[in-house]
């Protein structure tokens, strides 16, 4: 990937249980932000983090920045069966004009 | 809002016909981006427009393919000629800019398969 890396690459787990995964990502950042893909379908926005933030919540997504690092990570908590997707970090150049996307976790959540 | 539209949702095509896939931003959206996913290459960013300009088509793979985007609420990516090595989803986002917080909104993708 050109920007953005995720890890790891597959996930399982059983139904409760926490999951976390990382991006790390090459330049300096405006925002970084999380997005899940469905099989099959198109990709959804979680959760954005500007390059100031440095611990963002959204109801059981929890997502951390480390702009030192050029890292972030992305913790859902008492995961769900309907959790199992890919998540995709994304970042935009603090340039403004450059966009990529990581190259994703594969999360699956055992029942 | 009916989200982004992406038609068709399917397309399988032979080596060497002319494919067009289209997009419709959500009304208002100001930037518009094309997008393609393979097991292989992941997601890549194909280009992407503001207002109607293209500002960054680095991301194309060669020069069979083309995007253009005519009015605000429409834009095509062709692909003349479609080789095998193009079947991958096609995906259409777009987004309203506000600095700092401009989530991309995407469509449902387009699966084109080229024999």
């Amino acid at each position: 990937s050109q920007q953005g890396e995720e890890d790891p690459q597959a996930l399982s787990i059983q139904e409760g249980e926490n999951a976390t995964m990382n991006c790390s990502y090459k330049t300096s950042i405006n925002n970084l932000q999380w997005y899940r893909q469905n099989s099959g379908r198109g990709l959804v926005h979680l959760i954005l983090i500007r390059s100031n933030e440095r611990e963002k919540h959204s109801g059981r997504l929890r997502v951390t920045l480390d702009t030192s690092k050029k890292s972030s990570s992305l913790l859902i908590t008492a995961s769900r069966a309907a959790d199992t997707a890919s998540y995709f970090c994304a970042t935009r150049s603090n340039t403004g004009n450059q966009f990529y996307f990581g190259t994703g976790t594969s999360l699956t959540v055992i029942p | 809002d009916a989200g982004v539209i992406q038609s068709p949702r399917h397309e399988v095509t032979e080596m060497g016909q002319e494919v067009t896939l289209r997009c419709k931003p959500i009304s208002g959206h100001d930037y518009l981006f094309w997008y393609r996913q393979t097991m292989m290459r992941g997601l890549e960013l194909l280009i992407y427009f503001n207002n109607n300009v293209p500002i960054d088509d680095s991301g194309m793979p060669e020069d069979r393919f083309s995007a253009k985007m005519p009015n605000a609420s429409f834009s095509t990516l062709k692909i003349q000629p479609s080789e095998p090595r193009d079947s991958a989803v096609y995906f259409c986002a777009s987004s309203l800019f506000v600095w700092g917080a401009d989530t991309q909104y995407f469509g449902p993708g387009t699966r084109l398969t080229v024999l």
